[in-house]
């Protein structure tokens, strides 16, 4: 069966620190990636998706991310990390069309920023 | 701002209760979803309408019953639930089922707790 696993469960970072964040799939087929966000008390929202092209995607908020197909990994990535990044990140896979085209989705990883 | 909305955003109710909870999209989106999230847990999966038919059902106890009255409008009903079933029930909708690659719109979700 489909997988993904999302590296960390817990990761805190000073601000201006950079931060990657890591997943891997296990699905040796067409997949289209992506990473969501949860911001405490709010909504889940698509942060980027890659579904083909360049492998580097950039998202909203200054975050991108490296589909490396070779690794079946989607890592996500920003430079300089903000205390308002603080959120819990979900990266899913829809491994198509074996998932029945539903996502998969990783366990999540907390990030806090200290101030 | 999310443009899924949910009421009610909290909900307590007795295990012999019979309560709903409603979702609502007016982004002309086909397919719609409900998932279920524990406390830092990814989402999920447990029903989806594509074309206001039951598309997904993941193997959900009976003592849930969705409904999709037309194509902007989900329903969950809920009857004799157990106190396990607390948890933070969030409805999404997408473009159409698995398609434009999975991307999801999420709502705010409605928090129960059952007693």
């Amino acid at each position: 069966a489909q997988s993904v696993s999302q590296h960390n469960h817990h990761v805190i970072l000073s601000e201006a620190a950079s931060l990657e964040l890591g997943c891997n799939y296990s699905y040796g087929g067409t997949v289209n990636l992506f990473w969501y966000v949860q911001y405490p008390g709010q909504h889940l929202q698509l942060l980027l998706k890659y579904f083909s092209g360049d492998p580097l995607v950039k998202g909203i908020k200054g975050f991108e991310a490296e589909f490396i197909k070779s690794k079946f990994s989607f890592n996500l990535r920003k430079p300089s990390v903000q205390w308002s990044d603080t959120a819990e990140y979900f990266c899913a896979v829809n491994a198509l069309p074996d998932s029945n085209y539903q996502l998969i989705w990783g366990a999540g990883t907390k990030l806090i920023i200290k101030p | 701002d999310t443009e899924v909305t949910q009421t009610p955003k909290h909900l307590v109710m007795g295990m012999t209760n019979k309560k709903s909870l409603k979702c609502e999209q007016h982004m002309g989106h086909r397919a719609m979803y409900w998932y279920k999230q524990k406390a830092k847990k990814p989402p999920e999966l447990m029903f989806v309408y594509s074309y206001e038919k039951l598309s997904i059902n993941e193997s959900v106890p009976s003592r849930f019953s969705p409904e999709c009255p037309n194509s902007s409008l989900l329903n969950l009903h809920l009857h004799a639930l157990q106190p396990e079933d607390s948890a933070l029930y969030l409805c999404a909708s997408s473009q159409v089922s698995g398609g434009a690659g999975g991307e999801l719109f999420f709502g705010e979700g409605s928090r129960l707790t059952v007693l």
